[in-house]
């Protein structure tokens, strides 16, 4: 089975300063990752994946994501945060093993994003 | 994207009686969808798969008989609570994935807006 762990709960941040929310997964098999944006009230949006190839992930609104095998790490970046960037982000990985794990989306606990002008 | 819309947004029940959350595909089909349930600041968790034309698939500690799921179409699934209980009011979230070219390989659910549950 695969987990996921989101380091910090909640991450308060200065408007234009650089931010890194972080991802950390465990698996047996390969897999691929996300991570998706929740606003307030909202459902999911995503913000981009990685599923093979360059390990530097480039998404919306200027976040870009770096793959790193060997630490299973799956961090999260912006080089200037928007107050409009406030929300709830959340890694996720979906299995590539067989059976009943296959296709599944396993989520991380989250992390606040809070941007303060 | 694909969009998947969910009925009703906000929905308050009395203890004892039922509801029915419905989630659509709007502009794909999807032979797959996925319901899951978000406590306030925790994450979501996968609560069944809903497959079209079949019986739905529970994770490990979902009652089957609370929680009934039906996929009548390619493009509606519906989560029924029954006899709801103030336990069970949550924010109910369902995703789809793109059934055309979607495989595994596209990787992307798409999801609905949710469904606020309060259970008086």
């Amino acid at each position: 089975a695969q987990s996921v762990t989101q380091l910090d709960s909640q991450v308060p941040v200065f408007e234009e300063a650089p931010v890194e929310l972080r991802c950390n997964y465990s698996s047996s098999v390969s897999v691929y990752l996300f991570w998706y944006v929740q606003y307030p009230n909202q459902g999911l949006q995503l913000l981009l994946k990685y599923l093979s190839g360059s390990t530097l992930v480039k998404g919306i609104n200027g976040f870009e994501a770096e793959f790193n095998k060997s630490q299973t790490s799956f961090h999260l970046r912006k080089p200037s945060v928007h107050i409009s960037d406030t929300a709830e982000y959340f890694c996720a990985v979906i299995s590539l093993a067989g059976g009943t794990s296959y296709g599944k989306l396993t989520f991380g606990q989250g992390t606040i994003l809070t941007v303060h002008p | 994207g694909a969009v998947v819309s969910q009925h009703p947004s906000w929905v308050i029940c009395k203890s004892g009686t039922s509801v029915k959350i419905e989630c659509r595909s709007l502009d794909f089909q999807a032979t797959t969808m996925f319901w899951y349930r978000q406590f306030p600041k925790q994450s979501l968790m996968l609560m069944a798969t809903s497959n079209e034309g079949s019986k739905a698939t529970y994770e490990q500690g979902v009652e089957k008989d609370k929680f009934l799921i039906n996929h009548a179409s390619l493009t509606l699934s519906t989560l029924t609570v029954t006899s709801a209980h103030p336990e069970d009011s949550s924010f109910y979230i369902c995703s789809a994935r793109d059934q055309v070219g979607s495989g595994i390989n596209t990787g992307e659910l798409f999801f609905g807006e949710g469904s606020r549950l309060t259970v008086l």
